[in-house]
Formats: C-alpha cells, structure tokens, sequence
C-alpha cells in the first residue's frame, strides 16, 4: 500500500479548475520535493511537475504545483479534454528509503 | 533525444527469475547526475518503485522486494538490468525502465514491457 495517499478520481467541465491532492507525512512530503507524472491510456508516464512546482518544458502553464507542510496539490486552470488522464504524485521516503507514488487519481472531462 | 528501450521475456513461469534488459540511447549512462531506475504497474493499478542505481553501481531496492530484486549497470553497453526472483503471479505488470535526476524524480521513460507470471 502507498504512503502517499490522492483520491481516487477528479472531474470537471472544460474550463474548470480541478485540485488533486496528495497527502504524505514527515518522512516523505514533509522532508522531500514532490514530483508528479501524468499517464495517459496506454501509455508511459510522463515528467509533468518536478521540484514541487517546477514544470518541465513542454508541460502548459494550466498546470501547477505546490505543497505545504505534508501535502502536495497539483491544480489543472482550465480544464482541457486531453487532460483526462491519471496523475500520480510522488516522492522519497526517508524512513522507508524509498522513491513512493502516490495512489493515482484518475481525471474525467466531463 | 534521449531514449530508453526495455526488452526481455513477456512470459515467466512461478518461481522462476524476471530478467529484463533497458538499453539507453542518445545519451550517456555513466553520468553522476543519473541514475536508472525501474518502476513497475500492475494491470490497472499504480505505479510501485522496483530499484534505482547509478552508473558507479550503487543500488537502492523497494523494501517490499530488496530480498528478490537485483539492479545491474553495465556503462560499456549502455544498458542496465532487473532481476526479480521467485516470482508469483502477483508480479505479473507492465515494468517501466526509466533516468533519474537527483530529487527531481524520473524525467525520461521507456516504453514498457509487460510481463506476466504463469505456468
């Protein structure tokens, strides 16, 4: 079982803003900077925030990152169809010594 | 543009040995920036880290599996190895070989390879 725990779905309307959350503890989040990866169906997951905030090129500015104290949010700022997708947060754990994903939560356009 | 390519047997019988095989192209792999790693995903479930290592060898092993997992880099076929022993049906997934940079996380990824457990 992860440490790092995000729910299980997300959905919106084109242009809405959506929140996923991922929440860690002090061995994790609280210590170390959270990345986040996008997968589309079928595919391999892609490098989307790492650093906590920091977009890799190519990643459009509608997406953004932050965190604070042992959780980490990743906010989608008008929602897009190609957006739906699973995202998965993740992290190392000091205490487990080991990099941890999170759950995954799966994003709907409705 | 970097690429990273897994290949290895999609079929395993139970109790017997996972070995696969990333080959890193359009980049070097003997660089103390790096590090390589291998991530696996059970069919529709998440994501779970297997192993990471660096050129030099050094490895770090997911606790759930350091007693069956082993790590390997070989710098002059820019290639590094999995080895998942004793494998049961509950190994069966898609295994991602994948770069790491620093505390930044897995920045470049294979395709993936799927590899199922069954007699």
């Amino acid at each position: 079982q992860s440490v790092l725990t995000q729910p299980p779905s997300a959905s919106g309307t084109p242009g809405q803003r959506v929140t996923i959350s991922c929440s860690g503890s002090n061995s994790n989040i609280g210590s170390n900077t959270v990345n986040w990866y996008q997968q589309l169906p079928g595919t391999a997951p892609k490098f989307f925030i790492y650093s906590n905030d920091q977009r890799p090129s190519g990643v459009p500015d509608r997406f953004s990152g932050s965190k604070s104290g042992t959780s980490a949010s990743l906010a989608i700022s008008g929602l897009q169809s190609e957006d739906e997708a699973d995202y998965y947060c993740a992290a190392w754990d000091n205490s487990l010594n080991a990099y941890v994903f999170g759950t995954g939560t799966k994003v709907t356009v409705l | 543009q970097l690429q990273l390519q897994e290949s290895g047997p999609g079929l395993v019988k139970p109790s017997e040995t996972l070995s696969l095989t990333c080959t890193v192209s359009g980049g070097s792999i003997s660089s103390n920036s790096y590090y390589w790693g291998w991530i696996r995903q059970p069919p529709g479930k998440g994501l779970e880290w297997i192993g990471s290592t660096y050129y030099s060898g050094s490895t770090y092993y997911n606790p759930s599996l350091k007693s069956r997992v082993t790590i390997s880099v070989d710098t002059s076929k820019k290639k590094f190895s999995l080895k998942l022993s004793s494998v049961t049906a509950a190994d069966t997934a898609v295994h991602y070989c994948a770069r790491g940079t620093g505390g930044s996380g897995f920045d470049y990824w294979g395709q993936g390879t799927l590899v199922t457990v069954s007699s």
